[in-house]
């Protein structure tokens, strides 16, 4: 069955270590996008990709980075810069072009201590 | 500024009632809007698109509304059943705006009692 994957389910780490959240899809989608939710607050948008070897800052891209060194695989790297990392990690992917459905993995809990 | 907002923040109902949730959206311009589900502990999963032509679409259980000109969307759920307990997410597009440009509410969760 086509869908994403994102791994692992939960993650401990501890403060000052940067960490890799891991997406992969085989939905054949363009675009690729990375949401982060706490809650009580709407989805926001840290990172996304229309194509392979571009992408773009999202809300709050501060504290993260991404590659897109293939289609299938959009990795978010949460590093020590990122002052509030503990949430709920959400990989999308798209079709490209409107209307947009987006198609979530089932998420990453982070939580640093 | 663009903004939803969703109402109730919280529900609980009992099985077999009726539900409405709403979202209200000051998005302009306008191009469409998504109702998701998402289950606790999981991804979001799409149940209807509205766009600007639309005033009613079902997909079963789920009706949902829009009303442009009042900038106002509400999902009807019938029937409700034990597996609906989830968060509602409305999600405006703007019209022009890039993938990166959608709107989310924060979501109405919605508790099904025995």
């Amino acid at each position: 069955d086509g869908g994403i994957t994102q791994s692992p389910k939960y993650l401990f780490r501890k403060e000052g270590q940067n960490v890799t959240l891991s997406c992969e899809q085989n939905l054949n989608h363009d675009a690729m996008y990375w949401y982060r939710q706490d809650p009580g607050q709407g989805l926001r948008l840290i990172y996304y990709s229309q194509i392979v070897n571009d992408f773009q800052k999202g809300d709050i891209a501060e504290g993260y980075s991404v590659s897109r060194e293939k289609k299938e695989s959009f990795p978010l790297t949460v590093t020590s810069a990122q002052k509030n990392p503990t949430a709920f990690y959400l990989c999308a992917s798209s079709i490209d072009g409107p209307p947009v459905k987006l198609h979530f993995g089932n998420g990453t809990r982070l939580t640093v201590t | 500024k663009n903004q939803v907002e969703q109402s109730p923040q919280s529900l609980i109902i009992l099985e077999g009632k009726n539900c409405t949730l709403q979202c209200n959206y000051t998005v302009s311009p306008f191009s469409n809007l998504r109702w998701y589900k998402q289950d606790t502990g999981r991804g979001p999963v799409s149940l209807t698109i509205m766009t600007f032509s639309e005033n009613t679409k079902s997909n079963g259980r789920y009706t949902a509304t829009l009303d442009a000109d009042t900038k106002q969307s509400s999902l009807h759920i019938t029937a409700s059943q034990l597996s609906d307990s989830a968060s509602y997410i409305c999600v405006v597009s703007p019209y022009g705006g890039s993938q990166g440009n959608l709107i989310f509410g924060k979501g109405t969760k919605l508790s099904v009692k025995p």
